[in-house]
Order: structure tokens, then sequence, then C-alpha cells
């Protein structure tokens, strides 16, 4: 079955370490996307790529890192940067270009928890 | 920046009964979007109306789109149980090259109780 794959469900971490949340898809879309949802609240997005090797930053992208070097694969850092990283991270994925009334498809988010 | 706001932010209902939540938004857009999340997981797409559009249906769902209002409403007919989530609307911003990025409202807490 197609989807996406955010892994792992559950991270902890110290505060000063730099983590990795990783995404990856298989629906053949171009375009990838993170989005930060903290408790009761909308999601606010972090970085989106529409192809490979190219990215841009979102609206809340300080402290975070991210990099596009295969389709499927959309990982993103949370840097020591970052102040309040604690949070439920999702990953989505679109057609992208080639239809910009595409749907999002989302996994199934990841939740850090850094102390 | 909120695009969309969801109102109400908590909705209570029993079976049986039909939910309305509402999003309102600032810009012009192209579409709009509505999701729906499960307690700790990912968004699904629920249905996506156009500008051109004033009503859609799917399955229990209707949505209205009124642009001279920059408001949508999605109704849920008959609820059910199954039904409780968070509901959220998003717009698009379309990106040069084409492609979008959606803004996603604060969404609406339902809870339908048996």
């Amino acid at each position: 079955d197609g989807g996406i794959t955010q892994s792992p469900k559950y991270l902890f971490r110290k505060e000063g370490q730099n983590v990795t949340l990783s995404c990856e898809q298989n629906l053949n879309h171009d375009a990838m996307y993170w989005y930060r949802q903290d408790p009761g609240q909308g999601l606010r997005l972090i970085y989106y790529s529409q192809i490979v090797n190219d990215f841009q930053k979102g609206d809340i992208a300080e402290g975070y890192s991210v990099s596009r070097e295969k389709k499927e694969s959309f990982p993103l850092t949370v840097t020591s940067a970052q102040k309040n990283p604690t949070a439920f991270y999702l990953c989505a994925s679109s057609l992208g270009w080639r239809s910009y009334n595409s749907p999002l498809h989302f996994g199934n988010g990841t939740r850090l928890t850094v102390t | 920046s909120q695009q969309g706001e969801e109102d109400p932010q908590a909705l209570s209902i029993q079976e049986g009964e039909n939910a309305t939540m509402n999003c309102s938004y600032k810009t012009s857009i192209n579409n709009l979007q509505w999701y729906r999340q499960n307690s700790g997981r990912g968004l699904v797409h629920l249905i996506l109306i156009r500008s051109n559009e004033r009503e859609k249906h799917s399955g229990r769902l209707r949505v209205t789109l009124d642009t001279s209002k920059k408001s949508s409403s999605l109704l849920i007919t008959a609820s059910r149980a199954a039904d409780t989530a968070s509901y959220f609307c998003a717009t698009p911003e379309i990106l040069t090259g084409g492609g979008n990025k959606l803004t996603f409202g604060t969404g609406t807490q339902l809870k339908v109780e048996l």
C-alpha cells in the first residue's frame, strides 16, 4: 500500500542534542512538507520541498534543517538552536507542481519530547 | 500566520445529531480543504471545494463555500461516535512553478457521545 512512513513514533532527547526525524513516501509525490503541531493548536509549516534537491523555509524554520536528496525521503533535523522543540511533528506529501489542487497525504507523526 | 479560523473550538453532540463547524479565512483562495485528525494520528483529507463551487457533498459530509464572506462550513449528518476527531480547514498558497503550501486553521474538536 502507498503511504507515508514517519519514524520513530515517539522520540526522547536531552536538551542540547540534535535529533533527526525520518519521513519516507512511496506515493511518487514530488512535494513534501514538515509541519509542527502543539497541543490543541493547528499546524505550522516548518519546511517544504517541491522537488528533489530543493527546499524552502516555511513559517517557523528557525532551529530546524532539512535535506531532499531523494524523491522518497525528506528528513527533518531538530537542532539545539530550536528553543521549544517538544511537539508533534507531521510529514506530508502531495503531487506538487503537477496539480495545485492536490490534497496532502500525511504520515502518523513523531512525538518529540526534549527534557 | 493562521489563514483559517474554525468555530467553534469544541463541539459535543449526541450520536445521530448533525455537527456543523465553520471556517473563516482572510485572503483570496483557489480552493479550500477540510481534514480530519484522530487523536495522536496524522491528518486525513476529507473534501476539497474549489472557489467556483458553492456546495459539495461526500457521503455524510456537506461543505459550503461563500467567497464573498470568506467562509466555509462543514456539516456532518447523522453523526457517529467514530466521527469523534479534530477537524481542520486549510487554504492553499499557490507557489511559483506550481504546487501549493497549505495553511491550516486551529481546528474544531468534535466529540460524539453515545
